[in-house]
């Protein structure tokens, strides 16, 4: 298994700002997601991040709107750049271990942005 | 395009019932199927998972069962207790390719 400690747990921001947001794993792990979920909604995978290569964008999400930091194996960071009330959503960091594809999730980030 | 998909969008059972819930996938590559729970406020968390050599997989009152053929698996709940009240996420996963495929989600409702 594997605790997730995400940061922070919610922030309001204004639009045209950034913030970014900070997944801690407890152990190393080798693939970390980033997800969008709207209240009641599914999870939308924004993109997924290796240690040591560049992140790789699912259709719609772009680098320079939510840049991907993968210094190390236990943490990674998502930034959501120009802020604007479109972008307000849960954003959940998620790490896979071992061989049988097991998710874990953190308890995700709660962003408003007005 | 919704590869998989989840039924029913919402579910409301009463105490000691079975909750039932549904889906469907189109892509044949696909070999693992977990279910996730989610409490408001909370991430997703793994609740159980099948992957196709078996046609079920029970955990506690939890229970999967697969159908390959028909490309379905379901949830099955039983005796369901107001805790289980949350939200419920089937995925799919397929080899190597990490990333998985999300149901829509299934609100379940237990009234005491």
């Amino acid at each position: 298994s594997a605790v997730i400690s995400q940061k922070p747990s919610r922030d309001i921001c204004q639009r045209g700002t950034s913030l970014t947001i900070q997944c801690q794993v407890d152990s190393q792990v080798t693939m970390m997601f980033w997800y969008r979920q709207q209240p009641g909604q599914s999870l939308t995978l924004i993109a997924t991040a290796n240690q040591g290569s560049e992140a790789t964008y699912e259709s719609g999400f772009v680098i320079d709107k939510f840049p991907i930091s993968r210094p190390n194996l236990t943490f990674s960071t998502l930034t959501v750049s120009n802020m604007s009330p479109e972008d307000s959503s849960i954003y959940l960091c998620s790490v896979e271990t071992g061989m049988n594809t097991e998710a874990f999730f953190g308890q995700g980030t709660r962003l408003t942005v007005v | 395009q919704q590869q998989v998909k989840q039924s029913p969008q919402s579910l409301i059972v009463q105490k000691g019932g079975i909750s039932i819930i549904n889906c469907a996938y189109e892509n044949t590559a696909f070999d693992y199927f977990p279910w996730y729970q989610q409490f408001p406020g909370k991430g997703p968390a793994l609740l159980i998972a099948i992957r196709p050599d078996v046609s079920e997989k029970k955990e506690g009152r939890f229970t999967i069962s697969f159908n390959k053929s028909a490309k379905q698996f379901s949830l099955h709940i039983m005796d369901s207790q107001p805790g289980d009240s949350a939200t419920y996420f089937c995925a799919a996963g397929a080899g190597n390719n990490r990333k998985l495929i999300w149901g829509l989600g299934t609100s379940l409702a237990v009234n005491p």
